[in-house]
């Protein structure tokens, strides 16, 4: 079955640039999309389509795509931005969703 | 406001039922693609099941086919999971999740898309003896 790869953890000082990878064969022929999971909350969606955030989300989140990593930038990190972020894309087929395992974002 | 809430969770035998109902509001119900989406007890994200905006086409995750059964009721603004033959590994918080793909056209070919833009927080089954 098809897999994306998410560091289990990043760590980052306020105000600092945090970037969470993820991993998989299929990124260079799938959009990639972001969502942040804050505890007790429901996720939220960053960004979609590799690179495009949705109306509501601060310009300090960014995506990004190279052949089979997809990057999440996040820019003058707040310890607001504490959470869980996970990956997701279609597999091969484009017929069902796949997360990445989650990166617990721990700010300093 | 835009929302879905989930509601239905409880605690369940291995191999018994559950019915979970997602109401959703503040948007055109049957515009939309629904799904679940599951999460284990500090575990990640997993799609369980989608149905499209009239009901006509549904899909399932391997480890859910033939045990559970997606629906929804438009005039009801509703979508639901009927979960049978419930096993440990089904306890998770079950979240409802709006649903958008599609194909877009580009130079090089055809690129799926495939996301959840709206989520509800969840209701909880627990699958225990």
């Amino acid at each position: 079955s098809y897999e994306l790869t998410q560091p289990p953890s990043v760590s980052v000082s306020p105000g600092q640039t945090a970037r969470i990878t993820c991993s998989g064969d299929a990124l260079p022929r799938q959009y990639a999309y972001w969502y942040q999971q804050k505890p007790g909350q429901a996720p939220v969606l960053l960004i979609y389509k590799d690179s495009e955030r949705p109306s509501g989300i601060p310009e300090r989140f960014s995506g990004s795509s190279s052949g089979t990593t997809v990057t999440l930038t996040i820019s003058g990190v707040q310890a607001q931005d504490e959470a869980d972020y996970y990956c997701q894309s279609a597999d091969s087929s484009g017929t069902h969703g796949v997360f990445g395992g989650g990166t617990q974002l721990t700010v300093l | 406001e835009v929302q879905l809430v989930e509601s239905g969770g409880g605690v369940v035998r291995p191999g018994g039922s559950l019915r979970l109902s997602c109401a959703a509001s503040g948007f055109t119900f049957d515009d939309y693609d629904m799904s679940w989406v599951r999460q284990a007890p500090g575990k990640g994200l997993e799609w369980v099941s989608d149905i499209n905006w009239n009901g006509d086409s549904t899909g399932y995750a391997d480890s859910v086919k033939g045990r559970f059964t997606i629906s929804r009721d438009n005039a009801n603004n509703s979508l639901y999971l009927q979960m049978n033959s419930l096993r440990a590994e089904d306890t998770a918080l079950y979240h409802c999740a709006r649903l958008r793909r599609g194909k877009e056209d580009h130079s090089f070919g055809y690129v799926p898309y495939w996301y959840f833009d709206l989520w509800g927080r969840g209701t909880l089954v627990t699958v225990s003896s």
